[in-house]
């Protein structure tokens, strides 16, 4: 079992709709999770991250944790074509320090 | 502030040849990763330095790579004896502390092609 699963897609989505990025993680004692984009070419950067039970929005984004199913999302809503990317999923376990395990990304297309 | 900096942006050498990769943090984060990303694949991690203590080393594939963070700052990532299934995107990344929130912030890469 991989530490950090993710659907590799594509997700396709039209310009305007919400779209769900879905994650789930191996380890229980996970204690920080964080959602990155990656545009074809570039590096990844920090869109969003959360450590608490429930919801957390910032703009278009919110980001969901339940660490009772191990699982965390990401919904964009009003998907605009400027958001296709590829979107990876983070985790930083409790038992070890500093490193990142990362998902293999779902990519998206927002389509106008 | 400026970000994460590396060098080069690119670099392409020829099978058997030794490659150096350099990582400028963001001033003041002690805490800086190496990862590295083939194509189409998600981010492998390789080593991990903080501050003074020893690095996780965890992740280097082989011994043919080591990596080295002088002065608690700049951090260099090498490579001996290159083979083609080391050409990659090698990603450096830099976080305030690694103790609570660890947000990483990543540099701009270097992509490296062995022929």
């Amino acid at each position: 079992q991989k530490e950090v699963e993710q659907n590799s897609g594509p997700l396709s989505v039209p310009e305007g709709a919400i779209a769900s990025l879905n994650c789930t993680y191996s380890d229980r004692g996970s204690q920080s999770f964080f959602w990155y984009r990656q545009y074809s070419g570039k590096s990844p950067e920090l869109i969003m991250f959360i450590y608490s039970n429930g919801d957390k929005e910032d703009g278009r984004f919110t980001a969901q944790l339940n660490k009772a199913s191990q699982y965390v999302s990401l919904l964009i809503r009003d998907s605009q074509p400027s958001d296709s990317a590829t979107y990876l999923c983070a985790v930083k376990r409790g038992s070890t320090l500093g490193r990142l395990y990362f998902g293999r990304g779902t990519q998206l297309t927002v389509w106008p | 502030g400026a970000g994460v900096s590396q060098s080069p942006s690119n670099k392409v050498t020829e099978k058997g040849k030794d490659v150096e990769l350099r990582c400028d943090p963001i001033s003041g984060h002690t805490a800086l990763y190496w990862y590295r990303q083939s194509l189409g694949q998600g981010l492998e991690f390789l080593i991990y330095f903080q501050g003074n203590s020893a690095p996780d080393k965890s992740g280097l594939p082989s011994d043919r790579f080591s990596a080295e963070r002088t002065g608690g700052s700049v951090s260099t990532l090498t490579i001996q004896r290159t083979q083609q299934e080391d050409s990659a995107v090698y990603l450096c990344a830099s976080s305030l502390n690694e103790a609570g929130y660890n947000e990483q912030f990543f540099g701009p890469g270097t992509r490296l092609t062995v022929l």
